[in-house]
Parts: structure tokens; C-alpha cells; sequence
């Protein structure tokens, strides 16, 4: 069974700064099955990106994906209020067929 | 734009059963795979189950396999979760999802279920 571990839990950080965050995988995983999701208080997650880099459609460029095999990263260049939320990285492919990540949330 | 609109939940006793659907507008429905996913009170998000684009195969977690039965309706662009055996556990806000670009691309906003006595 494929783990999707995200480092770290919580980040403190405040507007205007540099968020990176982290999803390592407990085995190798295609980067084109990898994704990202943002999760605001109360509401439906949204994809940010997919592909491991490729940002959905209507995500500001701000936001930015990379890794393979078991090492993923999301960039957020500068925050803004409503980037923080909880993030998840989620992949397709190995058994379970889809797994999340237990998430890691952006504070102030 | 695309809007997926879950109904059905509720409150249930432990071993009832509840049957959710998602009501999807603003694409072609039957051109694509379709997800649940759950998330617990305070949790994080737990995949469920998936229906391909015709229906051919499905899939679950293990841990509902055997209780859960995801199905879909073309000509009512309706995908939904038959729920039975229902545990305490299967608590949770339970969100429908189109698959596409190789990842879950829209959410609905979710229908909660509460298992309780």
C-alpha cells in the first residue's frame, strides 16, 4: 500500500512570504498522477495542480509543483490572505487506487 | 461551468443504509469518471470510490467494499453512493468529484452523514 507522507503538519508563515511544502511517497509514483488541493475552512477542496507541475485552470501563477518518483514539492511564491488553508497532495495509480496525504496546514 | 451538486445525507442509526447522489451540469457527464471521496469531522480526506465514464468498472477502499456501491445515471447526468451497513466511522462530509486531467478537477461542496443511535 502506497503512503503519501506531507511535511510539514502546520506552517507558520505570514502574507508576502515563501511557502514550501512537502509530499513524499512510500514508494515510487508516476508524476503525471500527482496533485495538489487546497482546502479553505468549510469549504470543497480545488485542485491547484496536476501532473506533479501543470497548474489548473484559473490557479495563479503563484503557485508552482515539482518532484518525482517519491519526492513532491509545492511552491507558493508569496501568500496571499486566502492561501491559507489546508493542503493536500493526492496520487492515482498504486493500490489504493487513489490516496491523499494527511495534509499540512498554512497559518499565520 | 461546471457544478456538481450532492444530496442525501442525513442522520442514520448504526447498520442503516442512505443513498447519496450528485447531481453534475456544465459538461458532458458521460464522458467521464466520477469519484466520492470523505472527510471525517475535523480530518483529512479519504478516497472512496470510483465509477469509470461507461460504468464498466468501479472501485472502493477496502474498508467500505461489500457495503458501498457507487452507480450512475447518464440520461439523469446523476452519479450516486448506496450506503448500507453504515458504522459510525463512515461519519463524514462526503464530497462527489470529476475526474479529469489525471486528477479529482471539481468538487461539490458536500453532503454530510452522521451515523448515530
Amino acid at each position: 500500500e502506497i503512503v503519501l507522507t506531507q511535511s510539514p503538519d502546520t506552517l507558520s508563515l505570514s502574507p508576502g512570504e515563501r511557502a514550501t511544502l512537502s509530499c513524499r511517497a512510500s514508494q515510487s509514483i508516476s508524476s503525471t498522477y500527482l496533485a495538489w488541493y487546497r482546502q479553505k475552512p468549510g469549504q470543497a477542496p480545488r485542485l491547484l495542480i496536476y501532473g506533479a507541475s501543470s497548474r489548473a485552470t484559473g490557479i495563479p501563477d503563484r503557485f508552482s509543483g515539482s518532484g518525482s518518483g517519491t519526492d513532491f514539492t509545492l511552491t507558493i511564491s508569496r501568500l496571499e490572505p486566502e492561501d491559507f488553508a489546508v493542503y493536500y497532495c493526492q496520487q492515482y495509480g498504486s493500490s489504493p487506487l487513489w490516496t491523499f496525504g494527511q495534509g499540512t496546514k498554512v497559518e499565520v | 461551468q461546471v457544478q456538481l451538486v450532492e444530496s442525501g445525507g442525513g442522520v442514520v442509526q448504526p447498520g442503516g443504509s442512505l443513498r447519496l447522489s450528485c447531481e453534475a451540469s456544465g459538461f458532458t457527464f458521460s464522458g467521464y469518471g466520477m469519484h466520492w471521496v470523505r472527510q471525517a469531522p475535523g480530518k483529512g480526506l479519504e478516497w472512496v470510490a470510483f465509477i469509470r465514464y461507461d460504468g464498466s468498472n468501479k472501485y472502493y477502499v477496502d474498508s467500505v467494499k461489500g457495503r458501498f456501491t457507487i452507480s450512475r445515471d447518464d440520461s439523469k447526468n446523476t452519479l450516486y453512493l448506496q450506503m448500507n451497513s453504515l458504522r459510525a466511522e463512515d461519519t463524514a462530509v462526503y464530497y462527489c468529484a470529476k475526474w479529469g486531467n489525471s486528477a479529482l478537477e471539481h468538487w461539490g461542496q458536500g453532503t454530510l452523514v452522521t451515523v448515530s443511535s
